[in-house]
């Protein structure tokens, strides 16, 4: 059975610390990941994709893919309150979207 | 970035009445549009996939005659939920796929409450 798993946290981190987000899949043969973010009350919205092994970075934010050992990761360095939210990882394997359940990130100020 | 656009953003009715939520996208053709379900606090609940000019796929315990599905386009999907009841109030969200390997692209969301 094809699975991504998040730890569903509540995370913390005080405000200016890096987030550390991790989300593993089952699929080895998979080639398309993606981070959403959702605020609470919204619909969750893209803030980036990789497929590539290595780190992708976009402005605070790194996504980091290790295809061997089936882990892709989000940080956000410098982290502000805004960033409070739930993050979802989504993994594309045999052509459907698969999604994490999420993990709360609260950014202490 | 892709754009979704979903209508209407919230929706008060009375039981017993039926409601229909678009969702377009505005500015690719989507092969494959999902309609999601989100309950407060809780995880997105996948309820269907939808591809034009197919019937949609309905997930395990979703109501396909209560949860009418239509593709008419590429840009162009609807979700009717007949006969509302207070137990379907929810957050309900439309995304759409263009390509495999893309990311699904959503929209903003329809906040459906059955009085």
């Amino acid at each position: 059975q094809k699975e991504v798993e998040q730890n569903s946290g509540p995370l913390s981190v005080p405000e200016g610390a890096i987030a550390s987000l991790n989300c593993t899949y089952s699929d080895r043969g998979s080639q398309s990941f993606f981070w959403y973010r959702q605020y609470s009350g919204k619909s969750p919205e893209l803030i980036m994709f990789i497929y590539s092994n290595g780190d992708k970075e976009d402005g605070r934010f790194t996504a980091q893919l290790n295809k061997a050992s089936q882990y892709v990761s989000l940080l956000i360095r410098d982290s502000q309150p805004s960033d409070s939210a739930t993050y979802l990882c989504a993994v594309i394997m045999g052509n459907q979207f698969y999604f994490g359940t999420g993990t709360s990130l609260t950014v202490i100020p | 970035g892709a754009v979704v656009s979903q209508h209407p953003s919230w929706v008060i009715c009375k039981s017993g009445t039926s409601v229909k939520i678009e969702c377009r996208s505005l500015d690719f053709q989507a092969t494959t549009m999902f309609w999601y379900r989100q309950f407060p606090k809780q995880s997105l609940m996948l309820m269907a996939t939808s591809n034009e000019g197919s019937k949609a796929t309905y997930e395990q315990g979703v109501e396909k005659d209560k949860f009418l599905i239509n593709h008419a386009s590429l840009t162009l999907s609807t979700l009717t939920v007949t006969s509302a009841h207070p137990e379907d109030s929810s957050f309900y969200i439309c995304s759409a796929f263009r390509d495999t390997n893309q990311p699904q692209h959503f929209g903003d969301g329809t906040r459906l409450s059955i009085l």
